[in-house]
């Protein structure tokens, strides 16, 4: 059971908009630590999507963005395309567990 | 251009301690600015940290692996390493290092590893 909720699955059609949220509480998101976004294709490692909440590094298209609201933050995906299909995580630090902590996973599908 | 490679066995007996080491090429580990951290992911699951360690040789772990975890880093080799003792089929996972930066806003990775898969099984 993941510290961060997420939800297991999205879908979308190529060309559409999709969000994945992510759930904390007082000891994480709403502490006010960044949340930061993965994106992990098949058999590969996790790669940085998102960093600091909203940024994204030099190489990520800018239909990757994400933004935080209270504790909920989500990253939103536009212009779906079928390599998107992956799955993705996010992550924070929990100040009660004194650890780093991921949410589950949201395995995107492009239908 | 960072990278970093994991190395070690990929096949643990139950009981026995798991011994991976992360070589990371492209830049200096003795860097000040980052940590260096091994996460790993039970296959079909979620990723779980294990640890970091930074170049002074301050450690900190998972607390719910603490008791079994040691993470250590040779920086005449550019290196850093986990060892995980007791280790029974729960730990069967893909291990992952990663290069971690650390702000007082809480860290991210930047740079992974492809990660190795270490099964324990008798």
């Amino acid at each position: 059971q993941s510290v961060l909720t997420q939800p297991p699955s999205v879908s979308g059609a190529p060309g559409q908009r999709v969000t994945i949220s992510c759930t904390g509480s007082s000891s994480n998101i709403g502490a006010g630590y960044d949340i930061h976004w993965y994106r992990q294709l098949p058999g590969t490692a996790p790669k940085l999507l998102i960093y600091g909440n909203s940024n994204r590094p030099s190489g990520v298209p800018d239909r990757f963005s994400a933004s935080r609201s209270g504790t909920s933050p989500s990253l939103a995906i536009t212009g779906l395309q079928a390599e998107d299909e992956a799955d993705y995580y996010c992550q924070s630090y929990d100040s009660s567990l004194s650890a780093v902590v991921f949410g589950g996973g949201t395995k995107l599908t492009v239908l | 251009q960072v990278q970093l490679q994991e190395s070690g066995p990929g096949l643990e007996k139950p009981s026995q301690t798991l011994s991976l080491t992360c070589t990371v090429s492209g830049g200096s580990i003795s860097s000040g600015r980052y940590y260096w951290s091994w996460i790993r992911q039970p296959a079909g699951k979620g990723l779980e940290w294990i640890g970091r360690i930074y170049i002074s040789g301050s450690t900190n772990y998972n607390p719910s692996l603490k008791s079994r975890v040691t993470i250590s880093v040779d920086t005449s080799k550019n290196q850093f390493s986990l060892k995980l003792s007791s280790v029974t089929a729960a730990d069967t996972a893909v291990y992952y290092c990663a290069r971690g930066r650390w702000l007082q806003s809480g860290p991210h990775f930047d740079y992974w590893g492809q990660g190795t898969l270490v099964t324990v099984s008798s």
